[in-house]
């Protein structure tokens, strides 16, 4: 069972503090990944991919990417309270299959609670 | 670019009657749609994924017979929630996939709240 771990959180910050977010996951060999983030009733909006190791810079985010160390964290400086949202990690599965389709879906951890506080 | 809109944003509907939802891609060509259910505080479950102009393929526990889903075009996907039950009361969200702006990135629908009472 190819997994993704994210701490649930809740993880609170003061405004103008780094948030860092981290995720886990299990298959090694994985080479797409997103960040998500999600607003209470609102559906998930994408806030970055990264597909090689190391740093990847847009804005305020950074995400990081260890293959090696199968993790991937989401990095978000100045945070600012309307950061305060459920941030999603997703892996892109290399081969998913079921019942006798391959549908290359993603896999999402459970997300990470940030709140920023004013 | 790579926008989603789903349709109706939110419906009630009385127990037994059976609802249809939206998805079309508006400036892409959605190759591959995704349908996921969130209850609330709980994380996104995957449905089911389809392809156009091929069948669905279920997640293991959805009922294929109840959620009925069919990718007709390369811009509309829809999700047919049949003889609906209060359970079946949640947050459907669909997703679209095509070959740009990104062949891997999925993009959300705003989502389409079920209550069936």
């Amino acid at each position: 069972q190819k997994e993704v771990e994210q701490n649930s959180g809740p993880l609170s910050v003061p405004e103008g503090a780094i948030a860092s977010l981290n995720c886990t996951y299990s298959d090694r060999g994985s080479q797409s990944f997103f960040w998500y983030r999600q607003y209470s009733g609102k559906s998930p909006e994408l806030i970055m991919s990264i597909y090689s190791n190391g740093d990847k810079e847009d804005g305020r985010f950074t995400a990081q990417l260890n293959k090696a160390s199968q993790y991937v964290s989401l990095l978000i400086r100045d945070s600012q309270p309307s950061d305060s949202a459920t941030y999603l990690c997703a892996v892109k599965d290399r081969v998913g299959v079921n019942y006798g389709g391959a549908t290359n879906k993603l896999i999402f951890g459970t997300g990470t609670l940030l709140a920023v506080q004013p | 670019g790579a926008v989603v809109s789903q349709h109706p944003s939110w419906v009630i509907c009385k127990s037994g009657t059976s609802v249809k939802i939206e998805c079309r891609s508006l400036d892409f060509q959605a190759t591959t749609m995704f349908w996921y259910r969130q209850f609330p505080k709980q994380s996104l479950m995957l449905m089911a994924t389809s392809n156009e102009g091929s069948k669905a393929t279920y997640e293991q526990g959805v009922e294929k017979d109840k959620f009925l889903i069919n990718h007709a075009s390369l811009t509309l996907s829809t999700l047919t929630v049949t003889s609906a039950h209060p359970e079946d009361s949640s947050f459907y969200i669909c997703s679209a996939r095509g070959r740009y702006p990104s062949t891997d990135t999925q993009y959300f629908g705003p989502g389409t709240r079920l209550t069936v009472l």
